[in-house]
């Protein structure tokens, strides 16, 4: 167990809704991170919030959008739902004294039919 | 630009031969590596890591990498492989303060 949970664990949707993945990092770890994996296009980057502040941006489509909250949980959220956005949804988490390491949540798999 | 190529898809050996996944990487800036390890239906487990220091990495599960600046590779390395050892196995690259790259995973089947 990492101490990242992420809820719902599961999360079946139709095209064109929005859904929020939620996040709470470690005890502690100031730095969130969020990954798509998809079996055509891997493990890739989306975003990173550090203590409240966008960081760093990846390849995190316009639809997509996230937050870091003053309790430092993160969500995503992801609108106008298309087939290709079935995927795993991972966060990660990482400490101001240990940025080079980042500890991973169990996912959410999002299912778009 | 960093990135990192993960040679072979999959890889199989027999139970008790010698694990060896291949990694490769590119990075502008002194990188930092990981080895990341991926059990069926869970998150990514962090095998081990190398950022500065001595080049042979020692992680979890009897599992070590070696960092090869001339090769710029990152081979993952377990001596006697083990059923449990059956996972897909992810390799990445950093820089400190920098996002991960990762690589498109390696899939390890362990043969009885």
């Amino acid at each position: 167990d990492s101490g990242v949970t992420q809820t719902p664990k599961h999360l079946i949707t139709a095209t064109g809704q929005r859904v929020t993945l939620r996040c709470s990092p470690r005890s502690g770890d100031l730095s969130v991170y969020w990954y798509q994996q998809s079996l055509d296009q891997g493990l890739q980057f989306l975003i990173q919030y550090y203590n409240g502040e966008e960081r760093a941006k990846g390849n995190i489509l316009e639809r997509f959008s996230a937050q870091q909250f003053p309790d430092l949980h993160s969500e995503l959220n992801l609108s106008s739902l298309e087939l290709g956005d079935s995927a795993l949804y991972f966060c990660a988490s990482s400490t101001r004294t240990s940025p080079d390491t980042q500890y991973f949540g169990p996912g959410t798999r999002l299912t778009v039919l | 630009a960093q990135s990192v190529t993960q040679l072979g898809s999959h890889v199989s050996v027999s139970e008790g031969a010698l694990v060896l996944l291949r990694c490769n990487y590119s990075s502008s800036v002194p990188p930092y590596l990981f080895w990341y390890v991926q059990y069926p239906n869970q998150g990514l487990q962090l095998l081990l890591k190398y950022t500065t220091g001595a080049t042979l990495v020692k992680g979890i599960n009897g599992f070590e990498a070696e960092f090869k600046k001339s090769e710029t590779s990152f081979h993952l390395t377990k001596p006697s492989a083990h059923m449990s050892d059956a996972a897909e196995y992810f390799c990445a690259v950093s820089s400190i303060g920098n996002q991960f790259y990762f690589g498109t995973g390696t899939s390890l089947t362990v043969i009885p």
